[in-house]
């Protein structure tokens, strides 16, 4: 199974800071990388996938770069909807395998 | 608007069996594999099975294989689990998840979960 390393699992920010999350797949998935949005008590919802490209709908403030193992999820001015936890999940192979969460809190 | 409704979640004690059922509406079901993911109380997500648009490809998490059957109808527009031979571990939110079809820059086909139901609350218990 891939395993999917997201860091930090926590970090603090205040609204308008730049906000860069990491997530490391112990074996090359090349660019089937997707990153989910969580609300606390909600689904998750889709903002990236392969990689870089950004879900319709989703605002441009958020972007995602990598290839590889190694990933990038970045908030340009963060925002207070933005708030919430963030996970990686590679589509390379089964199992399909999500990091552990990274938690966005002020 | 495209929609996913999980229903069929419960108390349960150990040993016992839950049907977990998914409603979808709004987009062509049966065109679209289909994922359920759970999340236990306070953890992340943990992908439990996939089957393809019509049901020649099903797969299963190596906790649930054996004990969980994923399955559909697409008539009625629903996605399926049965959860037999429950245990204490398998306490989670149960969420329903569409297997979008997306391209990449480079016209490769990739896929992303895009459209996901609210989840049902699975609690086994003695």
């Amino acid at each position: 199974d891939i395993q999917m390393t997201q860091s930090p699992s926590s970090l603090a920010a205040s609204v308008g800071d730049r906000v860069t999350i990491t997530c490391r797949a112990s074996q090359s998935i090349t660019n089937y990388l997707n990153w989910y949005q969580q609300m606390p008590g909600k689904a998750p919802k889709l903002l990236i996938y392969a990689a870089s490209s950004l879900q319709s709908g989703v605002p441009s403030r958020f972007s995602g770069s990598g290839s590889g193992t190694d990933f990038t999820l970045t908030i340009a001015s963060l925002q207070p909807e933005d708030f919430a936890t963030y996970y990686c999940q590679q589509s390379y192979s089964l199992p399909r395998t999500f990091g552990q969460g990274t938690k966005v809190e002020s | 608007e495209e929609q996913l409704a999980e229903s069929g979640g419960g108390l349960v004690k150990p040993g016992r069996s839950l049907r977990l059922s998914c409603a979808a509406s709004g987009f062509d079901f049966n065109n679209y594999n289909m994922n359920w993911v759970r999340q236990a109380p306070g953890k992340g997500l943990e992908w439990v099975s996939s089957i393809s648009s019509s049901s020649s490809y099903i797969y299963y998490a190596d906790s649930v294989r054996g004990r969980f059957t994923i399955s559909r109808d697409n008539a009625r527009n629903s996605l399926y689990l049965q959860m037999n031979s429950l245990r204490v571990e398998d306490t989670a939110v149960y969420f329903c998840a569409r297997i979008g079809r997306f391209y990449d820059s480079s016209d490769n086909p990739v896929e992303g979960l895009d459209v996901w139901g609210k989840g049902t609350t699975v609690s086994v218990s003695s």
